[in-house]
């Protein structure tokens, strides 16, 4: 079975900075995927971002970007610029490969922008 | 647009009543999920389908059931509902396919147990 990690219940920083979230996962599996999902006070779970296992290249969206390790089974989510909008809480998910399709979740991590 | 909706959006019901949330997605997706939400739990799988009279439990899955019979809809029943069961519920679809497709989830169901 996997497992998601998310060590950081809470983090704040100031508009305008960068700010990593961290998400580490346990896993057999050699090809699967990779997901950030923003959780806003509105409770609408958005897809942030996504990387598959097999590619090198770290998925990039706008101002997220990720730093994925698949030896150490990390993948951090680095977001710049940051802007009031992206307060929200942040889970960390892990999707297997064909035929296992479930999404397993970590924690979360609530991130509060500070004007 | 397609769409994935729940209903109802809160609900209050009393220890031991059956209680049945409604999911219905418009994306066609053979793969639906049933979460629910919890502090300090995030999001754990309660039951999910990858297809018309398939069901499968997931890690909670405990006083719940649910029924495939068509595409769209995936029903989550809470066949006697405990304080424990007390939630934000989250139906999720996907598609069927090995191309790492995202989830789309519905608006939630937040429902109490007293």
């Amino acid at each position: 079975a996997q497992t998601v990690t998310q060590s950081q219940p809470e983090m704040s920083v100031q508009e305008a900075e960068t700010v990593t979230l961290s998400c580490t996962y346990d896993t057999s599996e050699n090809n699967y995927y990779l997901f950030w999902y923003k959780q806003p006070p509105s409770r609408q779970m958005i897809l942030v971002i996504r990387q598959e296992a097999y590619k090198q290249q770290n998925a990039t969206e706008n101002r997220f970007s990720v730093n994925f390790q698949k030896a150490a089974k990390s993948f951090s989510l680095k977001i710049s610029d940051s802007q009031l909008g992206d307060t929200a809480m942040y889970f960390c998910a892990f999707r297997a490969s064909f035929g296992n399709e479930k999404l397993t979740f970590g924690t979360g991590t609530r991130l509060t922008i500070i004007p | 647009d397609a769409e994935i909706t729940q209903s109802p959006r809160h609900k209050i019901t009393e220890t031991g009543r059956q209680v049945t949330l409604a999911c219905h997605q418009t994306w066609n997706h053979n793969n639906m999920f049933w979460y629910r939400q919890d502090l300090g739990h995030g999001l754990r799988l309660i039951h999910y389908s990858y297809g018309v009279q398939d069901t499968n439990k997931g890690e909670v899955s405990d006083g719940y059931s649910v029924s495939r019979s068509n595409t769209e809809d995936l029903p989550l029943t809470l066949e006697s509902a405990a304080s424990s069961q007390t939630s934000v519920y989250f139906c999720a679809s996907s598609e069927h396919e090995s191309g790492g497709t995202e989830a789309f989830f519905g608006q939630g169901t937040r429902l109490t147990v007293v």
